[in-house]
């Protein structure tokens, strides 16, 4: 089946660096991303949608100077997280659909930790 | 916007008991409902789904039902077992939309 592969699936860092997550598509083209954000004992949010070639659409509420998203191919796209702080400790997670399938095929998820 | 509301929030049942997960949704033009088990730190597994033009499904234990009029739908769980404790999310999608709207969980806790 399809694969999502997401990376790193755990990072810590300390406050005000950046962090780069990243998601390809193995087996098959991903026009478009989808990027959640999951708080403990919460439910996934959707953050950003990313489209191969044009900008990123954001949530309402979402920091587009923070959470950086470019989607450079038909293959990967990427998440960074820009002058990191705790409250951004989270678990991130991408999702990419496939044309004609209603499945939706999440990566692994990344747990970062802002220290 | 869609929006997806889930009951229980938590959920304990003896082993071999069934268990019901409910969610309701407001877009009447959503038509594609996934049923999502989350372990912990882990992605997301999709158990089950069902879509518009269908009322239910079943799956060996897990089923799915789906009321288009009342715009809510169902999981039901038959003989639980120890491991199907987990985080159970269910999510609505729209025929315009890639994006899916998760409930907000529910932690299913199935005692031996």
């Amino acid at each position: 089946g399809a694969v999502v592969s997401q990376h790193p699936s755990r990072v810590i860092c300390k406050s005000g660096t950046s962090v780069k997550i990243e998601c390809r598509s193995l087996d098959f083209q991903a026009t478009t991303m989808f990027w959640y954000r999951q708080f403990p004992k919460q439910s996934l949010m959707l953050m950003a949608t990313s489209n191969e070639g044009s900008k990123a659409t954001y949530e309402q509420g979402v920091e587009k100077d923070k959470f950086l998203i470019n989607h450079a191919s038909l293959t990967l796209s990427t998440l960074t997280v820009t002058s990191a702080h705790p409250e951004d400790s989270s678990f991130y997670i991408c999702s990419a659909p496939i044309q004609g399938n209603t499945e939706a095929f999440f990566g692994q998820g990344t747990r970062l930790t802002v220290v | 916007g869609e929006n997806v509301e889930q009951h229980p929030s938590t959920l304990s049942v003896q082993e071999g008991d069934s268990a019901v997960i409910k969610c309701t949704y407001s877009d009447s033009a959503s038509n594609y409902f996934p049923w999502y088990k989350q372990e912990l730190g882990k992605r997301p597994q999709l158990i089950i789904d069902i879509r518009s033009n269908v009322g239910e499904k079943k799956d060996q234990r897990i089923a799915v039902t789906l009321n288009k009029t009342a715009k809510h739908f169902s999981l039901h769980i038959t003989e639980t077992q120890p491991e199907d404790s987990a985080v159970y999310f269910c999510a609505a999608r729209g025929p315009s939309q890639g994006n899916l709207i998760f409930g907000k969980g529910t932690k299913l806790s199935v005692k031996p």
